[in-house]
């Protein structure tokens, strides 16, 4: 049973416009979710992150909003660029600081 | 320049062969993570260590051997008990304190059974 879920396989959005990729989760002991960038044949790299006692991060065009009350995440990118095209993962921090809980991963393609 | 290094990039094997996936780092990070990714699945977490000469399984242990002699090195062994081996494998490694700290990971090994 997947604990973490991001339901759009991929996702498409023109150049200059909001990205705006979701995360779901199922268990409310998570504490700190992490978003990762991943270009093909490379391994990811970290993004942004939001602790659980937040609800917005904010690290220029990236934007990370958490709603607890619906185990709801969402990754913004303001404006988008065709770098911006590769897979992004969410990931969840449960009470263990040292294992990672992933998402299945979206694929973001940005069109010019 | 710190960062992690897996060698080889990519990795042909027989079935019935063990292969070792090597992994690296010189950022002084005690914690170091292989994981697995499949097509249309998270990452998911093969072994971890914490420190020096000791390691857990994660949740997909069976068919994989690692080990720790040294700080900056935490090799995978892949062996012929793993039945579906063909994937992209990716180490990682974090300072003291886990994922809330920034984590590295390599660029990655794509091992394809032939």
């Amino acid at each position: 049973d997947q604990q973490v879920k991001q339901n759009s396989p991929s996702l498409s959005v023109q150049e200059g416009r909001i990205s705006i990729l979701n995360c779901d989760y199922t268990n409310s002991m998570f504490d700190y979710f992490l978003w990762y960038k991943k270009y093909p044949a490379e391994g990811p790299t970290f993004l942004i992150s939001i602790s659980s006692i937040k609800d917005k991060n904010e690290d220029g065009r990236f934007t990370v909003f958490l709603n607890k009350s619906a185990k709801h995440l969402s990754l913004h990118i303001v404006p988008s660029q065709p770098g911006d095209s590769a897979v992004y993962f969410c990931a969840a921090i449960p009470d263990s600081n040292y294992q990672l809980i992933w998402g299945a991963g979206t694929k973001l393609i940005i069109k010019p | 320049d710190g960062g992690i290094t897996q060698s080889p990039k990519y990795l042909f094997r027989k079935e019935g062969q063990n292969v070792t996936l090597s992994c690296e780092q010189n950022l002084n990070h005690d914690a170091m993570y292989w994981y697995r990714q499949d097509p249309g699945q998270g990452l998911r977490l093969i072994y971890y260590s914490q420190i020096v000469n000791d390691f857990q399984k994660g949740d997909i242990a069976e068919g994989y051997s690692v080990s720790r002699e040294k700080k900056e090195s935490f090799p995978l062994t892949v062996t012929s008990a793993q039945k579906n081996p063909t994937a992209f494998y990716l180490c990682a490694s974090t300072e003291v304190g886990g994922w809330n700290t920034e984590a590295f990971f390599g660029q990655g090994t794509r091992l394809t059974v032939v």
